[in-house]
């Protein structure tokens, strides 16, 4: 069966600059949210969206931003990169109120 | 690749039973593996974790050890509450290279604590 896919699965990038991340959740899911966690924290819920629209948001920076688009798939995307942002971002899909899929995360290092 | 099998549930079970909820997981090495629990409403936190083999990880009650001879991860709880009504996770976390590390969920199961 499909899963939530994730891209890229690492990502290495300098203070300042920005980064996309891709998340393509489960077919016919329409519902997505964005976690970030860093080393031995919990994770952190960013923001998510239902029927590409916003439907909640939690503790993402100003300097992120996301959307989701026609096709479901959502894109988070981080500008003016930090030393600590530097964590996994892992994406989770689900169909209207059933279970969580989550995919297996996207691995930032910003140096 | 890397799989966590878990039991789908929905589990229900009353107030102050013994809970057990079964995780199995695929991996080479030694990874990490992890119990996530989700509560209504609210988002995802770590609920316990172990980093190697006969480690266990113990929270709020609940426990879970890391038997690499079965590569299993099973949840326990003496005593539930209403309380502890949510969905849990199993993960694991392995070393993918590069200073990376990849996290593999389980499905959830869902738990139902009645008074």
């Amino acid at each position: 069966a499909a899963g939530v896919i994730q891209s890229p699965r690492h990502l290495i990038k300098e203070k300042r600059e920005t980064a996309t991340l891709k998340c393509y959740p489960i077919p016919r899911h329409d519902t997505v949210y964005w976690y970030q966690q860093g080393p031995g924290q919990d994770p952190q819920f960013l923001i998510s969206f239902y029927e590409k629209m916003q439907s909640d948001k939690g503790s993402i920076p100003d300097r992120f931003s996301a959307q989701q688009f026609s096709d479901y798939h959502s894109e988070l995307n981080m500008s003016s990169l930090e030393l600590g942002d530097s964590a996994l971002y892992f994406c989770a899909s689900r169909q209207f109120n059933e279970k969580l899929f989550f995919g297996s995360g996207t691995q930032l290092s910003v140096l | 690749g890397n799989s966590v099998t878990q039991m789908e549930g929905p589990v229900t079970l009353s107030e102050e039973a013994f809970l057990t909820i079964n995780c199995t997981y695929t991996a080479t090495g030694y990874p990490s593996l992890f119990w996530y629990v989700q509560y209504p409403g609210e988002g995802l936190q770590l609920l316990l974790k172990a980093t190697k083999a006969d480690d266990k990880g113990s929270n709020k009650g609940f426990e879970a050890t890391y038997r690499k001879e079965t590569t299993s991860f099973h949840l326990e709880k003496g005593s539930v509450q209403v309380s502890d009504s949510a969905v849990y996770f199993c993960a694991l976390s392995q070393y993918s290279g590069a200073g990376s590390y990849q996290l593999t969920f389980g499905k959830g199961t869902k738990l139902s604590v009645i008074p």
